[in-house]
């Protein structure tokens, strides 16, 4: 049974560019959450999918953006990159909607380095 | 004022040691607490959730305190192989799970 999985692993943006990151999220799990985690700090709340739509946000601006698809996978895209975005981004999912009681899975995390 | 607090660390204890994590959150309505470990370079993992009545696993003891609206999670007997950072993860609300920054544990032989 495979867990949430995410891809690239590493990248390595330019300030200025946009990025898209992916998430299949662990089979039977129907909701996805972002998170961004710098370095030597907790992750912090991006926002969640569910039933492809955002249903919650954290305090991140409008260049943060994102999308579910039918296949619960989804797409976490930053537009015009700033050296502040480079982070470990991670995607976790649940079974469903906010309820974590059953298990919020993490996958491995983007690395995104912006120069 | 922060979401969820921490303790700042980093605790640097020696094998066999009992260490104790504070943790503190603003939301009074937060439902769902947790614990959860994050080894350097890796995602994170639950470590155990956090009841109302407390509840022990092993050498590991969580304590929920919703009166104060703190957590604690007490490990016993450390072990080299858990040196990590111990996040304190709240359900701030039906869909918005909140971290705080993390407490970095160091156990020294």
């Amino acid at each position: 049974d495979a867990g949430v999985t995410q891809s690239p692993t590493h990248l390595i943006k330019t300030r200025g560019q946009q990025v898209t990151l992916r998430c299949s999220p662990k089979s039977g799990h129907d909701t996805v959450s972002w998170y961004q985690q710098a370095l030597g700090q907790g992750p912090q709340f991006i926002f969640q999918y569910y039933e492809e739509e955002e249903r919650q946000r954290g305090n991140f601006p409008d260049r943060f953006s994102g999308h579910q698809f039918p296949n619960y996978s989804s797409e976490l895209n930053v537009n015009a990159l700033l050296l502040g975005d480079s982070a470990l981004y991670l995607c976790a999912s649940s079974p469903r909607q906010g309820n974590i009681r059953y298990g919020y899975t993490f996958g491995s995390g983007t690395r995104l380095t912006v120069v | 004022r922060k979401e969820v607090e921490q303790d700042p660390g980093p605790f640097n204890v020696p094998e066999g040691a009992t260490v104790a994590f504070n943790c503190t959150y603003s939301n009074s309505a937060s439902q769902s607490f947790f614990w959860y470990r994050q080894d350097c370079r890796k995602e994170p993992k639950l470590l155990m959730s956090v009841y109302s009545s407390g509840n022990e696993d092993g050498r590991f003891t969580a304590q929920l305190n919703r009166a104060s609206q703190y957590i604690s999670l007490l490990i016993r007997d450390s072990k080299l192989s858990d040196s990590a950072t111990y996040l304190c993860v709240v359900d701030h609300s039906y869909d918005k799970v909140i971290f705080g920054p993390g407490t970095s544990l160091s156990v020294i032989p």
